[in-house]
C-alpha cells in the first residue's frame, strides 16, 4: 500500500532562519512520482516539484531545494532563508503509476509559520 | 485565464439540499479529478475522470455523483446534504501522463448548516 508521512504538523520559525520539512513515503512500486505542493493561506494548492523515482538528483530552485533518498524513502524540502511568505501549508504526494486517472496521495500537511 | 475554475468558491446551504459544483479546465488535459480536504487539512481523492470514463471512484457516498459531459468539464454533484459534507472541495486537472502533476482549481468550501 502506498502512504505518506509528513511528521512535523507544524514548524515555527523567525525570518531567514532555514527550515526542513521531511516526508517520508512508502510504495512497492519500482517506478514512482514524489511531488511537493504548496497551500498559502488564500487556499489554493500550488504546485512546486515533481519528482521521478529513477532521479536522485537533488534539486535548488532560487531558495527552495530538494532532497530525494531512495535509500530512507526520503524526499526532503528545505526553505533557505525563509520568508514571511513561506508561511503555508506544504504538501508532500506520491502517485506509483504513470498513467491516466491515477490518485496523487498526499500526507497530511506541514504548517508553515515564519515570523518577523 | 483561469486554468482550472470551480464556481462557486463559497457554498453554504441547509442538510438535506442538493447542490452541485462546476469545474471547467482550458488547459487542453484528458484527466479530470475531485479532492476533498476536510477541517484537518487532509486531502484525498474521491473521483477522476479520463476522456469522460470514470477512472477513480474512491469510497465515497453514492450522495456524491460526478458528471463529465465533456473533457474539459468534471461537475459534482451531492444529493441530501449532511453536516459531515462541510469541507474545501477541489478540482484538479492533469495530462495522461501524470508525471507533469495536477493542476488544481482554487477551491469550493461547501458549509452545510
Amino acid at each position: 500500500a502506498q502512504k505518506v508521512t509528513q511528521a512535523q504538523t507544524e514548524i515555527s520559525v523567525v525570518e531567514k532562519e532555514d527550515v526542513t520539512l521531511d516526508c517520508v513515503y512508502e510504495t512497492r512500486d519500482t517506478t514512482y512520482y514524489l511531488f511537493w505542493y504548496k497551500q498559502p493561506p488564500s487556499g489554493e494548492l500550488v504546485f512546486l516539484i515533481r519528482r521521478n523515482s529513477f532521479d536522485e538528483q537533488n534539486e535548488i530552485s532560487g531558495r527552495y531545494s530538494w532532497n530525494f533518498q531512495k535509500s530512507t524513502s526520503s524526499f526532503n524540502f528545505t526553505i533557505t532563508a525563509s520568508q514571511v511568505v513561506d508561511s503555508a501549508v506544504y504538501f508532500c504526494a506520491l502517485s506509483e503509476a504513470d498513467q491516466a486517472g491515477t490518485a496523487l496521495i498526499f500526507g497530511k500537511g506541514t504548517t508553515l509559520s515564519v515570523s518577523s | 485565464d483561469t486554468a482550472v475554475s470551480q464556481t462557486p468558491k463559497y457554498l453554504v446551504t441547509q442538510m438535506g439540499n442538493d447542490k452541485s459544483i462546476k469545474c471547467e479546465q482550458n488547459l487542453g488535459h484528458d484527466t479530470m479529478y475531485w479532492y476533498k480536504q476536510d477541517s484537518k487539512k487532509f486531502l484525498k481523492i474521491m473521483f477522476s475522470y479520463n476522456n469522460k470514463e470514470l477512472i477513480i471512484n474512491e469510497t465515497v457516498p453514492n450522495r456524491f455523483s460526478p458528471k463529465s459531459p465533456d473533457k474539459a468539464h468534471l461537475n459534482l454533484h451531492i444529493n441530501s446534504l449532511e453536516l459531515g459534507d462541510s469541507a474545501v472541495y477541489f478540482c484538479a486537472s492533469s495530462h495522461r501522463i501524470l508525471s507533469y502533476g495536477y493542476t488544481f482549481g482554487s477551491g469550493t468550501r461547501l458549509t452545510v448548516v
